[in-house]
């Protein structure tokens, strides 16, 4: 399978424990983005990657999130000291910069679901 | 905020053509309209996406009125698996926060036998 994987697909969490997740983009693509998705809502950006370079934060992205990207391949997105709030599926999409009018679709994972007790 | 409009909900009968529409009256001239699915629980599925002319692909066709204040994604022979929800997306097609998917709530498209 060749499409954006994302580890682990479930994760419970106790209030208060730190976690981290992992996304391996579709190979060759250089930009790669992470979402956030509530129950009954639709995916909401949180940051942006160009290679290794994070170029855009959300501010839904708190103090408490951080991302690398660190050689410009997979990524992690750490959520520490985590609140009820957090609980979500976590989307990572990936795509090809193209200068083509049709290039830069984003492809998505099938994201983490994060249960915070 | 989204800059599209979808009705929340739509019945089709298997077999049938799934027509459906999308407002997006403010879009700029350089900004592409996009369509993902999502099923219960799975990440966000690409379908199609346009600009100006209209589109067809495996999956569906894409009508994109002449002004392009409106489209209408065409699901030909809907199957009980095309049930969803249809997320309709205009963007250009950039990185950073000028190339992000802002979703609204879709279209809850449920496929009947």
């Amino acid at each position: 399978d060749t499409g954006v994987s994302q580890d682990p697909r479930h994760k419970i969490t106790k209030r208060g424990q730190n976690v981290t997740f992992r996304c391996d983009p579709i190979s060759e693509h250089n930009r790669l983005y992470w979402y956030r998705q509530t129950l009954g809502q639709g995916p909401e950006f949180l940051t942006y990657f160009q290679n290794e370079a994070q170029l855009e934060k959300s501010r839904l992205l708190s103090d408490r999130f951080s991302a690398e990207r660190p050689k410009g391949s997979f990524s992690t997105l750490e959520i520490q000291r985590t609140e009820q709030g957090d609980s979500a599926m976590y989307l990572c999409a990936s795509s090809l910069r193209s200068l083509a009018p049709m290039g830069d679709t984003q492809y998505f994972g099938p994201g983490t679901r994060l249960t915070v007790l | 905020d989204a800059k599209t409009t979808q009705p929340p909900s739509m019945d089709c009968a298997e077999g049938r053509a799934a027509n459906l529409p999308c407002n997006h009256s403010t879009i700029s001239g350089n900004e592409y309209v996009y369509w993902y699915r999502q099923i219960h629980s799975q990440g966000p599925q690409y379908i199609i996406h346009g600009l100006k002319n209209n589109e067809t692909n495996e999956m569906a066709s894409l009508i994109i009125t002449e002004d392009r204040k409106s489209s209408t994604l065409i699901l030909p022979h809907a199957t009980l698996r095309d049930t969803a929800v249809y997320y309709c997306i205009v963007r250009a097609n950039y990185g950073g926060s000028q190339g992000n998917l802002i979703f609204g709530k879709g279209t809850k498209l449920s496929v009947k036998p």
